[in-house]
């Protein structure tokens, strides 16, 4: 069936480096691809997206680029900060399903 | 705002007595969901529902019931709690599905003894 597997964490960065969170998926169709995003102690709030391959979503500095031919749905973003402390999740749509990756915490160090 | 309530936020309880928690969402969304997220095992679609009166199994539904008798809600019913329920549980609306991206409630956490 359809996955997403994405690496796992914690990641512990200095305030503004670079990050990439990686994100690879499995699946029949053309899936939507999602980044949701969760602070601590609130629900997923949906981050960024992109429907179809070659689209970028981006969002609050974060951009992710729908690859079809690695199958993947990498997040970047140029300049961490302190705020971006959080657990982020990678994510697909399958057959009117979201399929959720586990989910990579996310330190931001001052 | 707009926005999806969930409440309680958190909730105690005992095995055995049945307890229901509440969804509501503002947004006028077609499509609601209830997940549960455990550690290591990230979220789990309990039930889902694409409109009034309509409501299908997710993933894991075992122990749990849900109706929607009206758009806006989407209460998750436990008849009769075990201790393996205890977990973080999320309400998520859609204006027409999870193609549209979710809004989700803060969570309740539910701990059974």
């Amino acid at each position: 069936g359809d996955s997403v597997t994405q690496m796992e964490g914690p990641v512990t960065l200095s305030e503004e480096a670079f990050l990439t969170i990686n994100c690879t998926y499995t699946a029949t169709g053309y899936p939507s691809l999602f980044w949701y995003v969760q602070y601590p102690g609130e629900g997923l709030q949906l981050l960024l997206k992109a429907t179809k391959a070659d689209d970028k979503g981006s969002n609050k500095g974060f951009e992710a680029t729908y690859r079809k031919e690695t199958t993947s749905f990498h997040l970047e973003k140029g300049s961490v900060q302190v705020s971006d402390s959080a657990v982020y999740f990678c994510a697909l749509n399958s057959d009117d399903k979201i399929i959720f990756g586990k989910g990579t915490r996310l330190h931001i160090l001052p | 705002e707009a926005q999806v309530t969930q409440n309680p936020r958190y909730l105690i309880t005992v095995t055995g007595k049945k307890l229901t928690v509440t969804c509501s969402q503002n947004m006028n969304h077609e499509y609601m969901s209830w997940y549960r997220q455990d550690p290591g095992l990230g979220l789990r679609q309990i039930y889902y529902s694409m409109n009034v009166e309509v409501t299908d199994k997710g993933d894991v539904p075992e122990g749990y019931k849900v109706s929607r008798k009206e758009k806006r809600n989407f209460p998750l019913i436990l008849e009769s709690p075990s201790p393996n329920q205890t977990s973080l549980y999320f309400c998520a609306s859609s204006r027409v599905g999870p193609i549209a991206g979710y809004t989700f409630g803060s969570g309740t956490r539910l701990t059974v003894v």
